[in-house]
């Protein structure tokens, strides 16, 4: 089954662009990379999705290399309410379609 | 408006107990989801229906029974609580008729249950 690893943690001081990688060494061929953002005490909340080079929306950026084995999540310019814990998803079709969220990265912006 | 609600926000209960938590979506989506968050954050799905079927479930004991009366509904009872089934729930909900991983997912606010 694939998993996804990323940082545990990471500060950064406002204005400041952040980029968070998270590796997933056995993403099949169908999957898409999907990043959800958590604040205290709130559900998770969809921020982007792709599936081979770079999307960007609104919130951020998305770059995937060609390989797909890893994906960074690029915040620009973040402010004191982008401090929040951070997930990559990769899904995963077994037969039972399981789901598994990283560990998730802890982002905290200082002023 | 809330897109996908549940009840309660919190839940207080002793050992042994049996208690419910309802979801309910407005989104008009066809699968629904229930996640585990423990202390530590991590995130773990335990549930999915589409239209009323189950479509995944996880390794969980047999205590959790969800039930969907309605594909706009899927709640979650849990029978004899122990002290480990303390952390938050989640439901979700995303459009997709066979979850795949292009779904969008809309997450509950959480329902926080602690078992004393």
């Amino acid at each position: 089954l694939a998993k996804t690893t990323q940082p545990i943690s990471m500060d950064s001081y406002e204005g400041q662009e952040v980029n968070i990688t998270c590796s997933h060494n056995n993403i099949a061929t169908n999957d898409y990379i999907t990043w959800y953002q958590q604040f205290p005490s709130q559900g998770p909340r969809f921020i982007i999705q792709g599936y081979k080079t770079k999307v960007t929306n609104e919130v951020a950026s998305l770059f995937i290399p060609a390989d797909r084995k890893s994906s960074t999540l690029s915040l620009p310019r973040v402010s004191l309410s982008d401090t929040a814990v951070y997930y990559c998803l990769v899904g995963v079709k077994t037969g039972a379609n399981n789901l598994f969220f990283g560990t998730g990265t802890r982002l905290t912006v200082i002023p | 408006d809330t897109a996908v609600s549940q009840t309660p926000k919190y839940l207080v209960t002793q050992m042994g107990n049996d208690k419910s938590i309802k979801c309910e979506q407005n989104l008009g989506h066809d699968t629904m989801y229930w996640y585990k968050q423990d202390s530590k954050k991590f995130l773990k799905i335990m549930f999915s229906y589409n239209n009323k079927e189950l479509i995944i479930n996880e390794t969980v004991p047999n205590r959790f029974s969800p039930k969907s009366p309605d594909k706009a509904h899927l709640n979650l009872h849990i029978n004899s609580l122990e002290l480990g089934d303390s952390a938050v729930y989640f439901c979700a909900s995303s459009p997709g008729y066979l979850h795949s991983s292009t779904d969008t997912q809309y997450f509950g606010p959480g329902t926080r249950l602690t078992v004393l």
